[in-house]
């Protein structure tokens, strides 16, 4: 079984349009990530959630809105999308929020067109 | 900015051990050294952790300066399967409930047949 599990994997859509991507982990973990990677491939963190709670948000454009209905799902609502969208997006968990190994999805491809 | 800095590519040699280094000068005295790695479209998977002592598990050894500011992770017999982006990370503590994991650019590996 796929401990951290994201979908859709693959995801081409237009500008203007909204879309989500859902991530369940099943390791029991307090703690949910979302991560961007860009066309550079750096990769940074968009969001943290902890037991349901936003404790970490690094000034992502309002368009994107994290939801977390329980402490294993962690989803990512993207408003009005843009060309600049265009990424692959990786959801991660771990145990608690601090000093905890950190456990990835194998990532949501992006593109808007 | 990532805490890290790491030489942006190595080759090595198929069955020979890759030492890729990682200066972190400014390392607090309770952070720990991380080190990920990314295979081509996958998602970033853990390899290993320390604070001051060295460290090995099944996929590696880390070995850190007793000043700490700066580690080498050391695959003792690379493989074709090990080519990767490599990144080298600081957990930096934002409160005492949690902290934050950034990504540098990494040191993309090259293991040659």
């Amino acid at each position: 079984d796929t401990a951290v599990s994201q979908t859709p994997k693959y995801l081409v859509t237009q500008m203007g349009n909204d879309k989500s991507i859902k991530c369940e982990q099943n390791l029991g973990h307090d703690t949910m990530y979302w991560y961007k990677q860009d066309s550079k491939k750096f990769l940074k963190i968009m969001f943290s959630y902890n037991n349901k709670e936003l404790i970490i948000n690094e000034t992502v454009p309002n368009r994107f809105s994290p939801k977390s209905p329980d402490k294993a799902h962690l989803n990512l609502h993207i408003n009005s999308l843009e060309l600049g969208d265009s990424a692959v997006y990786f959801c991660a968990s771990s145990l608690t929020s601090s000093g905890n190994t950190i456990y990835f999805g194998e990532g949501s491809w992006l593109t808007v067109v | 900015d990532a805490k890290t800095t790491q030489p942006p590519s190595m080759d090595c040699a198929e069955g020979r051990a890759a030492n890729l280094p990682c200066n972190h000068s400014t390392i607090s005295g309770n952070e720990y050294v991380y080190w990920y790695r990314q295979i081509h479209s996958q998602g970033p998977q853990y390899i290993i952790h320390g604070l001051k002592n060295n460290e090995t598990n099944e996929m590696a050894s880390l070995i850190i300066t007793e000043d700490r500011k700066s580690s080498t992770l050391i695959l003792p017999h690379a493989t074709l399967r090990d080519t990767a982006v490599y990144y080298c990370i600081v957990r930096v503590l934002m409160k005492t409930s949690y902290d934050k994991v950034i990504f540098g650019p990494g040191t993309s590996l090259s293991v040659i047949p």
